[in-house]
């Protein structure tokens, strides 16, 4: 058990830019979770799959972010168009079904 | 809705001193609850968590008891060391809805 990791563990890119992010989760947890972690502030949850199903957004999920898991293992987060108010830390959990949630490091996004 | 408030930090500590980080929560039904920590550039680790009321959850000498009565699950270490420090989060998972719900965090120093 390797846990859950991210990458890249930093980016930094220009408005306007698109950037994608990659989340593995630790082997044969079902569900995969995407949070946004600004400032100060406590992780707010973006997304959610079971699966290679996507079963939930929340609103502050705009049009701009879309995230894939297409074969039910790794899981990718694309922003398009950055906007410098997307700075954040964006953090993946995974788990086993409704079970204990686990955190990889995060990914750094700084928009300039 | 569903909703966790946490004490404002930073707390600063002595070594040795009783630590308490307030939780109380708002939630439909009954939710789990967890306390997460988060070490300086690190990802969230769980700390511990309690699944119904009155149960106490523990790990590495941190208690929190989940009290349905006063909606609260308060943190506490008897005696805190120099490596505790780090920001810890409280959350709560809603039943039959497994995204987490976290407070906004509270920064413990603790100083030799």
């Amino acid at each position: 058990d390797t846990g859950v990791s991210q990458n890249p563990r930093h980016k930094i890119t220009k408005r306007g830019q698109n950037v994608t992010f990659r989340c593995d989760p630790i082997s044969e947890h079902n569900r995969l979770y995407w949070y946004r972690q600004t400032l100060g502030q406590g992780p707010e949850f973006l997304t959610y799959f079971q699966n290679e199903a996507q079963l939930e957004k929340s609103r502050l999920l705009s049009d701009r972010f879309s995230a894939e898991r297409p074969k039910g293992s790794f899981s990718t987060l694309e922003i398009q168009r950055t906007e410098q108010g997307d700075s954040a830390m964006y953090l993946c959990a995974s788990s086993v079904d409704y079970h204990t949630q686990y955190f990889g490091p995060g990914t750094r996004l700084t928009v300039l | 809705g569903n909703s966790v408030t946490q004490m404002e930090g930073p707390v600063t500590l002595s070594e040795e001193a009783f630590l308490t980080i307030n939780c109380t929560y708002t939630a439909t039904g009954y939710p789990s609850l967890f306390w997460y920590v988060q070490y300086p550039g690190e990802g969230l680790q769980l700390l511990l968590k309690a699944t119904k009321a009155d149960d106490k959850g523990s790990n590495k000498g941190f208690e929190a008891t989940y009290r349905k009565e006063t909606t609260s699950f308060h943190l506490e270490k008897g005696s805190v060391q120099v490596s505790d420090s780090a920001v810890y989060f409280c959350a709560l998972s809603p039943p039959g809805n497994t995204p987490l719900v976290f407070g906004k965090g509270t920064r413990l120093s603790v100083i030799a």
